[in-house]
């Protein structure tokens, strides 16, 4: 089965930091770009940023929202995509999505809160 | 960068045809997406590259794309197809772009 699954949500503090995991099946992770999308509650979808395969060098990129904070990165041989979320703001509470070739895992919550 | 527009809401009668338009001054460079998210779910994939039709997803979805706009128009509407809709491009460096959201509402 075709599947991702994010996990590492939580409850963290303005300026703390989290790690979120996408675990990849049922396709060739290693030769796919893996996209992060965030959705607060209530809102549209936002594009947080990208990480492309070993063949196109792993290049990132990231909204201008949080460059310099988050850092995508992968493991092929785990056919995980990770999300390190540093600095973080109350502003970026949101469900946070991965997503590649138009399968979307089904999100997890990040809250940022005192 | 640049933005997507998409009108806030449409709203159809059962068995109608509903169109909901995404404009931007560079999508005539770049394919453009469909998703459908319904409440709690995670989004769909419901058109890709203007107007491919993935595997599983009605014949009632369609896309087409004209111009500077591109537009998806679900043809007999049903109760089920209530839900937001959102396009998405891309930028030449391929840094994604979603339209603000379309609430279909099924009357």
């Amino acid at each position: 089965e075709v599947q991702l699954v994010e996990s590492g949500g939580g409850l963290v503090q303005p300026g703390g930091s989290l790690k979120l995991s996408c675990a990849a099946s049922g396709f060739t992770f290693s030769g796919s770009a893996m996209h992060w999308v965030r959705q607060a509650s209530g809102k549209g979808l936002e594009w947080v940023g990208r990480i492309r395969s070993k063949a196109n060098s792993y290049a990132t990129a990231y909204a201008a929202s949080v460059k310099g904070r988050f850092t995508i990165s992968r493991d092929d041989s785990k056919n995980t995509a990770y999300l390190q979320m540093n600095s973080l703001k109350t502003e970026d509470t949101a469900v946070y999505y991965c997503t590649s070739n138009g399968i979307w895992g089904q999100g997890t919550l990040v809250t940022v809160s005192s | 960068s640049y933005e997507l527009t998409q009108p806030p809401s449409v709203s159809v009668s059962p068995g109608q045809t509903a169109r909901i338009t995404c404009s931007a001054d560079a999508l005539p460079k770049q394919y453009a997406y469909w998703y459908q998210q319904k409440p709690g779910q995670a989004p769909v994939l419901v058109i890709y590259k203007d107007s491919e039709r993935p595997s599983g997803i009605p014949e009632r979805f369609s896309g087409s794309s004209s111009g500077t706009t591109v537009t998806l128009t679900i043809s007999g509407v049903q109760a089920e197809d209530e839900a937001d809709y959102y396009c998405q491009s891309a930028d030449s460096s391929g840094t994604w772009v979603f339209g603000g959201g379309t609430k279909l509402t099924v009357l």
